[in-house]
Formats: C-alpha cells, sequence, structure tokens
C-alpha cells in the first residue's frame, strides 16, 4: 500500500543551525502538508503546497521556515535558525483531492527534532 | 477559528467492552471529518473519513458517526482488544477548499486492559 515516507527519524541540532526535514509524499497525490506536534499539544498545521506553491500557511509558519518540492518525488521543509521551541515531531501529509474520488489525508510516521 | 474538543481525554477499558469517543467542533460548515489512530511516538494512521454529505462510515470493529448540525462525531469501537490502545485524535476539515488545513482535537488516550 502507498505511504508517505520521511527521513530522518530523529533529527538532533543545535540551537541556531538549519535543519530540513525530507518526506516522499504518495507518488499521484497532488497536496502535500506539514504539520507539527509539540510534546503533550495538539497536531498544528503548518503548511500546504499545491503546484509548486504553497496555498496555505498558519501564522506558526513564519519566515523561519520554508517548502520545496526540489524534483518531483521529494517534499522538503527547511528551518533557518532552529529555535529551542522548534522541538516538535513534524508530521508530512499528503492528498490526492479530487472530488468523488477522496480526500482523505495520510500521514508520514514523523521526524522528531530536537534542538540542543 | 475553528475548534475541536475530544472527551474524555483519557479512557481505561477492560478487554472486550464497547466502548464510544466523542468528538466536537465549534464551526458546523465542514467539509469531512476523519479519525486517526496515534501509537506513542509514531506518525498518525488514518482509520476512517467521513465527508459532510455523510452520516456515518464503519471500517471493521470501528464505526464513526457525524451530526453536522449539532458539531458532533463519535467513534464506536466494538469488542475492544489491547490492540487497540493507543491516543485516537479527530480532525476536521473546513469548507470546501481543496488542499485545506485539518483542524486537530487533543485526543482520547484509550487503553484497553487484558
Amino acid at each position: 500500500e502507498p505511504e508517505v515516507t520521511q527521513t530522518p527519524s530523529h533529527q538532533v541540532t543545535q540551537m541556531g543551525q538549519e535543519v530540513i526535514l525530507r518526506c516522499v509524499p504518495i507518488s499521484n497525490h497532488l497536496y502535500f502538508y506539514w504539520y507539527r506536534q509539540i510534546l503533550g499539544q495538539k497536531v498544528e498545521f503548518l503548511v500546504s503546497f499545491y503546484n509548486n506553491e504553497i496555498s496555505e500557511k498558519s501564522e506558526i509558519f513564519d519566515d523561519q521556515f520554508s517548502v520545496e518540492r526540489p524534483d518531483g518525488s521529494n517534499f522538503t521543509l527547511k528551518i533557518r535558525s532552529t529555535k529551542l521551541e522548534d522541538s516538535a515531531m513534524y508530521f508530512c501529509a499528503s492528498s490526492l483531492e479530487r472530488v468523488g474520488i477522496g480526500t482523505e489525508a495520510f500521514f508520514g510516521q514523523g521526524t522528531r527534532l530536537t534542538v540542543v | 477559528k475553528q475548534e475541536v474538543t475530544q472527551i474524555p481525554a483519557a479512557l481505561s477499558v477492560p478487554e472486550g467492552e464497547n466502548l464510544v469517543l466523542n468528538c466536537s467542533f465549534t464551526d458546523s460548515a465542514i467539509y469531512n471529518l476523519q479519525w486517526f489512530r496515534q501509537d506513542p511516538g509514531k506518525g498518525l494512521t488514518s482509520l476512517l473519513l467521513i465527508q459532510s454529505s455523510q452520516r456515518e462510515q464503519t471500517s471493521g470493529r470501528l464505526n464513526a458517526s457525524l451530526d453536522k448540525s449539532s458539531g458532533r462525531s463519535t467513534l464506536y469501537i466494538a469488542a475492544s482488544q489491547p490492540g487497540d490502545s493507543a491516543t485516537y485524535l479527530c480532525a476536521v476539515r473546513p469548507g470546501e477548499t481543496s488542499g485545506s488545513r485539518l483542524t486537530f482535537g487533543e485526543g482520547t488516550q484509550l487503553t484497553v486492559n487484558p
């Protein structure tokens, strides 16, 4: 069964460093997303991406964050100058978004980011 | 702003019991509602998707219902098993905009005791 895959599963970085989280969405899906979950808190939306551009972003997704689809399969989240409060589980998701076929969102296993 | 609440926050039941998890949302103008399972430190596994025009969806021992007008959904788990122990999250998608964000509840942490 097709699945969303994320790498790495765990990333430790020093405060102020840049990190890139990588995702391979399901191949025929059209929309890609990043969410995060700070330990003990709700899953929060960061950004959605369609047709090579951001379609929606939350107030969390400020200039520190950027997303990119560098090739036909990968989708990345870059966090510049990481802060302690960026420590969280980051989830990538994708959905097909065609009316009548389905709009179910499928999530990856997550990347646990720890900023020290 | 859409708010999603799940009750109870935690639930512990003996194996074999039927149980109901509740989800409520403040804005009834939703496109769909999705129930997920999350195991500790793991990703989100989609269990059921209910479109706004539907009243319920079933998958095996799971049945999810949706009452959009009252802003409520329930997840019914029949004949619970220890393997069902996990956190269950509900999430709603607003309006009819493609690719719109999901808003999540806090989750219900379920423990099924052998």
